[in-house]
């Protein structure tokens, strides 16, 4: 199973600050068609998980530009540049390359 | 727009069977995988199981497998998943989520709003 590791698994951020997450998986998520599979999450409080990026970096529809996702391979960068009051909740990466398909642990953020 | 609508969680005793629903809406049902994923309370995302668009192919996590089975019934948009011999550790918001297309891989672009399952004497 490929297991995915986040960091850091808490992230208080003051408005208007930038903010990062990492996550790694323990084998590459590069598939041949030369696309990194692998997701970002957030799931608000009480609410259900919604996408923000697919395939390392394209931002999902209505996704604000605030955030970005980088990496290849196995390691792999969120990116919030402006972070908002809105923007609270815990981000999960997921790997999208095979079955099982797995998820980090998940980042909580949060503001300060 | 995509509507992905979860039915049938409640209390079962350990040992028990619950079946649960996913009505979709919005897209066309037959052209898409979709998966199952599943949150204990407090805790992270557990992917559950996933059926391609045809229903030929289903893959399930370890910790499932043998007992849940996941189907699809295309003349009501319909996805499904049967739970039997449920254990304590399977209590969980359960989450029906549709795959983004068949080029991303397993990718999930929409989640429904999930169905509580909760296995306790």
């Amino acid at each position: 199973d490929v297991v995915m590791t986040q960091s850091p698994l808490s992230l208080p951020v003051t408005p208007g600050e930038p903010a990062s997450i990492s996550c790694r998986s323990s084998q590459s998520l590069l598939h041949s068609s030369g696309y990194n599979f692998l997701d970002w999450y957030l799931q608000k409080p009480g609410q259900s998980p919604q996408v923000l990026i697919y395939l390392g970096s394209n931002r999902a529809s209505g996704v604000p530009d605030r955030f970005s996702g980088s990496g290849s391979g196995t390691d792999f960068t969120l990116k919030i540049s402006r972070v908002e009051p809105d923007d609270v909740g815990v981000y999960y990466c997921m790997q999208a390359l095979q079955t099982p398909i797995t998820f980090g642990q998940g980042t909580r953020l949060d503001i300060k | 727009q995509v509507q992905l609508v979860e039915s049938g969680g409640g209390v079962v005793q350990p040992g028990g069977s619950l079946r649960l629903a996913c009505a979709t809406s919005g897209f066309t049902f037959t052209a898409f995988g979709m998966h199952w994923v599943r949150q204990a309370p407090g805790k992270g995302l557990e992917w559950v199981a996933f059926i391609r668009y045809d229903g030929h192919d289903k893959f399930y996590a370890d910790s499932v497998k043998g007992r849940f089975t996941i189907s699809r019934d295309i003349s009501n948009d319909t996805l499904f998943l049967q739970m039997d011999s449920l254990r304590p550790e399977d209590t969980a918001m359960y989450f029906c989520a549709k795959n983004r297309d068949f080029w991303t891989g397993f990718s999930i672009n929409y989640w429904g709003q999930g169905t509580l399952v909760t296995v306790s004497s």
